[in-house]
């Protein structure tokens, strides 16, 4: 049971434009939600979070948005340059459930220039 | 020093050896985690450490023995291990601990570069 669904594998832009990465959930008890970027053979690197009480953070180029009653999240990049070319993944847990991150399968980004 | 490290970055051993990992962080953080990575497949949780007490074990076979010695460092000692245990191992931290049932009020989870591990 994949409780947290990235269903396209990759996604191509062109430099300068948005990115938009989505994410679903299946589990209506998680309250907090995280994305991070990873490059191959190095460990994930935490990019932005957002708790179940807000609907939209927003850190610089990135922003994340939650809808709860869809289940679904989403991180846009604006604008998007080559070096965010790399796999996102969005995470979700529980808070009192003692720090379990759920993992998507990951979005694979190509931006070229 | 904001980050996790973990030693050795590369590790390639038989089936009979006896080898361990290390991650250290220097950040205060009170919880600290180790995953399991296979290619192209999202990282998945193996053991939890909060307040330098195991709060969740996923479940892990016994040749995976996990031990927290103090705050800073959290090793992952391995035996007997399979080739399909072949795989990047991470380690995380994050500031929050859980303690009694009380939860942590944030989770980002910090990770360090992994262990590529090589069974023969």
């Amino acid at each position: 049971d994949q409780q947290v669904k990235q269903n396209s594998p990759s996604l191509s832009v062109q430099e300068g434009r948005i990115s938009i990465l989505n994410c679903d959930y299946t589990n209506s008890m998680f309250d907090y939600f995280l994305w991070y970027k990873k490059y191959p053979a190095e460990g994930p690197t935490f990019l932005i979070s957002i708790s179940s009480i807000k609907d939209k953070n927003e850190d610089g180029r990135f922003t994340v948005f939650l809808n709860k009653s869809a289940k679904h999240l989403s991180l846009h990049i604006v604008p998007s340059q080559p070096g965010d070319s790399a796999v996102y993944f969005c995470a979700a847990s529980v808070l009192n459930q003692g720090g379990k991150l759920i993992f998507g399968q990951g979005t694979e980004l190509s931006v070229k220039p | 020093d904001t980050e996790v490290t973990q030693t050795p970055k590369h590790l390639v051993m038989g089936m009979t050896n006896k080898k361990s990992l290390k991650c250290e962080q220097h950040m205060g953080h009170r919880a600290m985690y180790w995953y399991k990575q296979k290619a192209k497949k999202p990282p998945e949780l193996m053991f939890v450490y909060s307040y330098e007490k195991l709060s969740i074990n996923e479940s892990v076979p016994s040749r995976f023995s996990p031990e927290c010695p103090n705050s800073s460092l959290l090793n992952l000692h391995l035996h007997a291990l399979q080739p399909e245990d072949s795989a990047l191992y991470l380690c995380a931290s994050s500031p929050g601990g859980w303690t009694s049932g009380r939860s942590a009020i944030y989770n980002e989870q910090f990770f360090g570069p992994g262990t590529r591990l090589t069974v023969l």
